[in-house]
């Protein structure tokens, strides 16, 4: 089945730590989206890739990193740059029909 | 001024109500239009696209407004299983780049 893959579920990270978010996909989307929803809130844009190696800045990337060295994949990192990182995090990929998203990584810091 | 504006509720209604939520966005450059569900703690859902036209699917109407820059939901004949939030989403210039509102909570009770 085609889809968006996003793991681990849940995530636990001590203050000072990097952790890296899986996101693949199969669905041969050129764009590719990463976003990150808090409790009770919308969805707000960290990073997006348009192609592979070519990503740019949403309206909250400070703190975050991306790549996208393969169609299928858009891994993030969340840096301890990140002031507040615990969050829901989902991943998307789009075409004209709109945006499809995996299931989401819940990170909380400890 | 928020690209997408939506009322967060929550909408109260009893099962069988018609209900319909308006979502304004700023950018009257704005292509692409769509209803997204979101059930608590999963990913959001595509529910439908919106069409200058109009278009139905089954007991949902999505209608567009370019005039006064929003889009609306009809819901008719209410099931419990509508309850959730309703998140309405823009592509203001091409498919690179879908800003969310931040939902509309619907709870259908008995």
């Amino acid at each position: 089945d085609g889809g968006i893959t996003q793991s681990p579920k849940y995530l636990f990270r001590k203050e000072g730590q990097n952790v890296t978010l899986s996101c693949e996909q199969n669905l041969n989307h050129d764009a590719m989206y990463w976003y990150r929803q808090d409790p009770g809130q919308g969805l707000r844009l960290i990073y997006y890739s348009q192609i592979v190696n070519d990503f740019q800045k949403g309206d909250i990337a400070e703190g975050y990193s991306v790549s996208r060295e393969k169609k299928e994949s858009f891994p993030l990192t969340v840096t301890s740059a990140q002031k507040n990182p615990t969050a829901f995090y989902l991943c998307a990929s789009s075409m004209a029909r709109g945006a499809f998203f995996g299931q989401g990584t819940r990170l909380t810091v400890v | 001024r928020k690209e997408v504006e939506q009322d967060p509720g929550p909408f109260n209604v009893p099962e069988g109500a018609t209900v319909a939520f308006n979502c304004t966005y700023s950018n009257s450059a704005s292509q692409s239009f769509f209803w997204y569900r979101q059930d608590c703690r999963k990913e959001p859902k595509l529910l439908m696209s919106v069409y200058s036209s109009g278009n139905e699917d089954g007991r949902f109407t999505a209608q567009l407004n370019r005039a006064s820059q929003y889009i609306s939901l009809l819901i008719r004949d209410s099931k419990l299983s509508d309850s959730a939030t309703y998140l309405c989403v823009v592509n203001p210039y091409n498919f690179n780049k879908f800003y969310f509102g931040s939902g509309t909570k619907l709870n259908v009770k008995p």
